[in-house]
């Protein structure tokens, strides 16, 4: 059952060093979002991809924070330098089609990053 | 700015009774409304979802009603079961459908 599948499950970073969190999107999905969830708030979007683009970005912070999707492989959420305040979960989800895609949203367990 | 609040951070029912969890929604131009599921440890699962051309939708123990005019939705479970106990969002997307606004979430505690 090959669901959304993000890796590593938790990790931790001291602050200033870079944070990657992977996710690979289910089988035959080509969109995959990325969300992160702050302590006792809900999911904020971050960035939405399609392989090998960057279709929505507004979610992202300006700096620090990039994304890709490559052609091959899985999709990073990279982030530089981190601070105490990245520390939060991170979940990516993948859709198998633009347009109505939020009914088909799939999530995966998620990346808690803690910061030191 | 919280375009989606859930107001009630939890809610306690017990086994066999009505869970009802509350939403309400600031931007208008929303049009599609979905409530996800989550379990500790576990990524958001899709639960149920309504199209604002409607005003309810059913599907077995759950059922979303949506009222556009308050601009408020809720989620209906009957009988709640312990197995529902989890964290329930509320999210709400509009035309262009590619990004979810969430709510703040709901712990449903289900006593038996």
């Amino acid at each position: 059952n090959a669901g959304v599948m993000q890796n590593p499950r938790h990790l931790v970073r001291r602050r200033g060093q870079e944070a990657r969190l992977r996710c690979s999107p289910m089988k035959g999905h080509s969109h995959v979002y990325w969300y992160r969830q702050l302590p006792e708030e809900g999911l904020k979007f971050m960035v939405y991809l399609q392989k090998e683009n960057i279709i929505d970005e507004s979610g992202m912070p300006k700096e620090r924070f990039s994304a890709e999707f490559p052609k091959e492989g899985p999709s990073i959420l990279r982030i530089q330098q981190v601070v105490r305040g990245d520390s939060a979960a991170y979940f990516c989800a993948s859709s198998p089609r633009q347009g109505r895609t939020n009914e088909k949203l799939f999530f995966g367990s998620g990346t808690q990053l803690s910061v030191l | 700015d919280q375009q989606v609040k859930q107001n009630s951070p939890s809610l306690s029912v017990q086994e066999g009774r009505i869970s009802i969890l509350n939403c309400d929604y600031t931007n208008s131009m929303f049009d599609y409304f979905l409530w996800y599921k989550k379990y500790p440890a576990e990524g958001p699962t899709f639960l149920i979802s309504i199209s604002s051309i409607k005003d309810k939708n059913e599907d077995g123990r759950f059922t979303v009603f949506l009222n556009k005019s308050a601009k408020h939705l809720s989620l209906h479970i009957v009988p709640s079961q312990p197995g529902d106990s989890a964290v329930y969002f509320c999210a709400a997307s509009g035309r262009r459908g590619n990004k979810l606004v969430f709510g703040a979430g709901t712990i449903l505690r289900v006593k038996s």
